[in-house]
């Protein structure tokens, strides 16, 4: 059973960075597209971007000057980085895997089947 | 960026209810959407994909519909461990993005 366990830094000053890992426990991590999402406190979920196994990404444009999200396959473990945190950053980032499967004949990325515990994080000086 | 409105945002019900949520996306999205329950300090659990199809392990009470812009998930008899916020999802195009959620509560 795939299992996706996230850690990094819980508090964070305006204007650092952001750094999480999340390493893929149990599963292929190949053929997948992993996630990151977050949700702020009280609201709703944001997605923040993906990348593959072979570093192929993409990210949401709100946030993508400052976004990075990277691969190492050797460790099986995908990471976000966000830079010039503000008190707006401050929430519950999630990583998640994207199922990859056939419905109706079609090959397509259809939902977020595994994720991780969640890591809180606050911006605050 | 495709936007999702669920309605309703919030829904008082009782055990046994049947209990339907709509998700409206502001562009077709044919049936890449997924349907997430969530607990409080939880991680979303993902219960339907592809609009229709039930995630392995998820009870038979949850079922989803629609396609285009209209979608619907239905619990068929409300047990207590239901109560929670479902999120809507579309995964159609870039940027991904998620139903500002509806809470489902005890009454």
């Amino acid at each position: 059973q795939v299992q996706l366990q996230q850690w990094g830094a819980g508090l964070l000053k305006p204007s650092e960075t952001l750094s999480l890992t999340c390493a893929v426990y149990g599963g292929s991590f190949s053929g997948y597209y992993w996630s990151w999402i977050r949700q702020p406190p009280g609201k709703g979920l944001e997605w923040i971007g993906e990348i593959n196994h072979s570093g192929s990404t993409n990210y949401n444009p709100s946030l993508k000057s400052r976004v990075t999200i990277s691969v190492d396959t050797s460790k099986n473990q995908f990471s976000l980085k966000l830079s010039s945190v503000t008190a707006a950053d401050t929430a519950v980032y999630y990583c998640a895997r994207v199922q990859v499967t056939m419905v109706r004949g079609a090959r397509g990325r259809y939902g977020m089947d595994v994720w991780g515990q969640g890591t809180t994080v606050t911006v605050s000086s | 960026d495709i936007q999702l409105t669920q309605s309703p945002s919030f829904l008082s019900a009782s055990v046994g209810d049947r209990v339907t949520i709509t998700c409206r996306a502001s562009q077709g999205i044919s049936s890449y959407l997924a349907w997430y329950q969530q607990k409080p300090g939880k991680a979303p659990k993902l219960l339907i994909y592809a609009a229709s199809t039930l995630q392995s392990g998820v009870p038979s009470r949850f079922s989803g519909s629609g396609s285009g812009t209209e979608f619907t998930l239905t619990i068929s008899s409300l047990q207590p461990e239901d109560f929670a916020t479902y999120y809507c999802q579309q995964l159609n195009s870039y940027p991904r993005t998620f139903g500002p959620g509806t809470k489902v509560d005890i009454k």
